[in-house]
């Protein structure tokens, strides 16, 4: 069965400084991938997804995240946080796109000045 | 193009009452699912739609939950006789179906059960 670990409860952050997030999977077999933010009242966006080829995936709003193999890990990072990422995010892994996702227990952002 | 819509946003039940919640997905979309969000269980997933074939069940908690999906398009998610445990925010995503393709998320019906 597949599983995902956000170690992360909560993360603060200064407005310009960088980020990554965690994200451990489970899963005996090459992962669909996903990380999906979601604002205050409102339902999921998909931000970037992995599902083969180049480990280092870029999405929207300048996040990019990688594929560990290895470490069974699909972190994802920015180099410079603005207030308006301030959010809950959610890592989730899929045998494909188009079966039922598993996610994480999320990872909420603040952001500070 | 409209995204998934989802009504109403909010429904406030007593215990024991039943209640419909209902999902436009994107037009053309073939599959279609509902997940739950709840503080205590985080995001999970409840019922999957398919084109035609048999919808996977295997998500739904107990036999109080059930869904249909009519003309491959609009779902409804019914619950009888509420209980409080039952108040979370319920998500509907759909997608084209493909193995490559997104899950089309909508901005959830949330309930609450007095």
């Amino acid at each position: 069965a597949q599983s995902v670990t956000q170690p992360d409860i909560h993360i603060t952050v200064s407005e310009g400084a960088s980020l990554e997030l965690r994200c451990n999977y489970s899963y005996g077999a090459t992962p669909y991938l996903f990380w999906y933010v979601q604002s205050p009242g409102q339902g999921l966006q998909l931000l970037l997804k992995y599902f083969s080829g180049d480990t280092l995936v870029q999405g929207i709003k300048g996040f990019e995240a990688e594929f560990k193999r290895s470490q069974s890990s699909f972190n994802l990072r920015k180099p410079s946080v603005h207030w308006s990422d301030a959010a809950e995010y959610f890592c989730a892994v899929g045998v494909s796109g188009n079966t039922p996702l598993v996610f994480g227990k999320g990872t909420r952002l603040s952001v500070i000045a | 193009g409209a995204g998934v819509s989802q009504s109403p946003s909010n429904k406030v039940t007593e215990k024991g009452k039943d209640v419909e919640l209902r999902c436009d997905p994107i037009s053309g979309h073939t599959a279609l699912y509902w997940y739950r969000q709840s503080l205590g269980q985080g995001l999970e997933f409840l019922i999957y739609f398919q084109g035609n074939s048999a919808p996977d069940k295997s998500g739904l908690p107990s036999d109080r939950f059930s869904a249909e999906r009519t003309g491959g398009s609009v779902s409804t998610l019914t619950i009888q006789r509420t209980q409080q445990e039952d108040s979370a925010v319920y998500l509907c995503a759909s997608s084209s179906g493909g193995r490559k393709e997104t899950q089309y998320f909508g901005p959830g019906t949330r309930l609450l059960v007095l």
